[in-house]
This record gives structure tokens, sequence and C-alpha cells, in this order.
């Protein structure tokens, strides 16, 4: 069964760069019909797409986010990693990892809360 | 972007029954409609993908329909499990502009 679990600091900075990694087991980031993305969760709000990468690299983007977002992988040590950059408290919110299938995330991480704060 | 508006917000519904959750989508999304469960505390689980297909492992009580604007997501004999946050999202746009709707809270 896949397996997805995220790592990363807990508390950034107002306008520096949140930096999150994803650690994939139980399968490989290579396997060609998935691609690993990244959603959020403001405490108590909804859930924002952020978006997602290939293995081969191509990536596609939340356009509300595409200017500070950059998603990427490693498939030596089938992990995907989120920096979003110029953070403020508007980014504070659980983040998860998720495989994307299609289209829809058929599995998901646990969760990292992020809090942006000085 | 399309937006999706669930309803109502909350439910409340007694053990042993059947709820009924809605989602409408802005514009057509086709059946590109996913349903997820949400337990307090954990991450959101995929129950229904293609409007109507259940995901794997997911019990036959769970069953989705509709297509175009217009979703249903229906829990048949309700157990405390199943109390819950339920989102749907949409998957139609290409490039992919994915998004979710606000949540329906389904409690006792």
């Amino acid at each position: 069964q896949v397996q997805l679990q995220e790592s990363g600091p807990g508390l950034v900075k107002p306008s520096e760069t949140l930096s999150l990694t994803c650690s994939v087991s139980g399968g490989s980031v290579t396997l060609g019909s998935f691609y690993w993305g990244w959603i959020r969760q403001p405490p108590g709000k909804g859930l924002e797409w952020i978006g997602y990468v290939y293995y081969s690299g191509t990536t596609y983007y939340n356009p509300s986010l595409k200017s500070r977002v950059t998603i990427s992988v490693d498939t030596s040590r089938d992990q995907f990693s989120l920096k979003l950059s110029s953070v403020t408290a508007a980014d504070t919110a659980l983040y998860y990892c998720a495989r994307h299938r299609n289209g829809y995330n058929d599995y998901w991480g646990q969760g990292t809360l992020v809090t942006v704060s000085s | 972007e399309v937006v999706l508006t669930q309803s109502p917000a909350i439910l409340s519904v007694s053990p042993g029954e059947r709820a009924t959750l809605s989602c409408r989508a802005s514009q057509s999304v086709g059946s590109n409609l996913a349903w997820y469960q949400q337990r307090p505390g954990q991450a959101p689980r995929l129950l229904i993908y293609g409007a109507s297909i259940r995901a794997t492992g997911i019990p036959a009580k769970f069953s989705g329909s509709g297509s175009g604007t217009e979703f249903t997501l229906s829990i048949s004999s309700l157990q405390s499990e199943d109390f819950a946050v339920y989102f749907c999202q949409q998957y139609y746009n290409w490039p992919p502009r994915y998004t979710f709707g606000q949540g329906t809270k389904l409690e006792i």
C-alpha cells in the first residue's frame, strides 16, 4: 500500500520560503500513471489545490499561487518537494501531499501544519 | 475557475438513516467529480471518482450520482464513523485548475 509522509519546519517567518518534502513508500514516484501533488487547508476552512509534478519534472500549478510555488521531484529518493516563497499569515495551513490519479487524489499523507509567524 | 457549492453546510441526521449531500458546479464538469470524507484530525479519504465510481475499499453504502453541474453523494445506514466532513472536487479543466467545494459537515 502506498504511503506518503510530509516533513519540514512547522514555523516559517513572514516573507521567507516554506519548504516541505513528501516521502513516498510502498510505490515509486516513477510509476507512469500518477502525478504527485500538494493540497492545503487553512485552519477550519476548505481545501486548496496547490499543484503537482510528474516524475519527468513536468509541473502544473494553481494559477493563484503560480508566481510563488515550485514543486520538484527526486526520483532517486522517491520524494517530491514544495517551495512557497514570500509567505504571509494567509499561508498558514495544514499541508497535505497526495498522489494524483487522472485528476483526483487517491492517497494522502497525514498532513503537516505550517504556521507563518514572526 | 469552476466554483463548487456544497449544500447544506451542516446536515443533521440520526444514526441508521440516509444522508444526501449536494454539490453544484458553476459550469459543466462532465463526470469529472470526486468526493472525499474527512474525519476529525485525519486526512481526506477518497470515496468516489468519476462522479459515481467507488474507490477501492469503499463500501456500497456510499453512492455518487450526477453529471454536468449537479451531483449527489448518498450515504445509507449511517453509523458513528460516517459523521464527518465531506468535500467534492472537480478535475475537469485542462491545464488543471482543480477546485474543491467548501464542505458539508454531517453531524448526529
